[in-house]
């Protein structure tokens, strides 16, 4: 099955400084990897996705980025701010699995 | 519109007990997502729906673990005689698209803590 690895755990950053967190994933027939964010006591929002067919997307400060041939993705947060702080969690999946396989997590903490 | 919705938001239950945890998903959406997420970890796949078959089980835990879906709608995760181990926050998810290219919306989950 899949497995997705995901790094750092836990990443503090000053404000305005750029956050960059790295996932790899296993199964070459993954084709959408998206990304969501936890905040405590919340269940996990989604906050950009990939497929496949395009490696990388960008949503005003947020922008994911996708290597096939190196099976793995990112997450990139510019001029980030005290809110962006919050768990962030990399999945993968395929049309024919039907669920995601999830990284373990980074807790970001963003510094005024 | 109304997001996924799960009750309870807490619960608290002896060991040995049963408990059935709650899912109402976004109108229309006609996949249904179980997963399991202990204390400071990912989310575990449980279970998923296609309206009310679930073709895959693979992640229940446990044959202490059963799950339902009624009407395309409403699912309930049920675990009987509770442990331990199976302290956790219970997350439901739904989409629109059948399989995973759908964006999965999550509810706030379901924290149980067995004592």
């Amino acid at each position: 099955g899949e497995n997705v690895e995901q790094h750092p755990s836990t990443l503090s950053v000053q404000e305005g400084d750029s956050a960059v967190i790295k996932c790899t994933y296993s199964d070459s027939a993954s084709n959408y990897f998206p990304w969501y964010k936890q905040e405590l006591g919340k269940g996990p929002q989604l906050i950009i996705d990939i497929r496949s067919n395009v490696g990388e997307k960008k949503d005003q400060r947020i922008a994911v980025t996708l290597n096939k041939t190196a099976k793995h993705f990112s997450l990139h947060i510019t001029e980030t701010q005290p809110e962006d702080s919050a768990v962030y969690f990399c999945a993968a999946g395929s049309g024919s699995a039907r669920q995601l396989t999830f990284g373990s997590g980074t807790q970001l903490t963003v510094l005024p | 519109g109304a997001g996924v919705s799960q009750s309870p938001s807490n619960k608290v239950t002896e060991k040995g007990k049963d408990v059935e945890l709650r899912c109402d998903p976004i109108s229309g959406h006609t996949a249904l997502y179980w997963y399991r997420q202990s204390l400071g970890q990912g989310l575990e796949f449980l279970i998923y729906f296609q309206g009310n078959s679930a073709p895959d089980k693979s992640g229940l835990p446990s044959d202490r673990f059963s799950a339902e879906r009624t009407g395309g709608s409403v699912s309930t995760l049920t675990i009987q005689r509770t442990q331990q181990e199976d302290s956790a926050v219970y997350l439901c998810a739904s989409s629109f698209y059948t399989g995973v290219s759908g964006e999965q919306y999550f509810g706030p989950g379901t924290r149980l803590t067995v004592t």
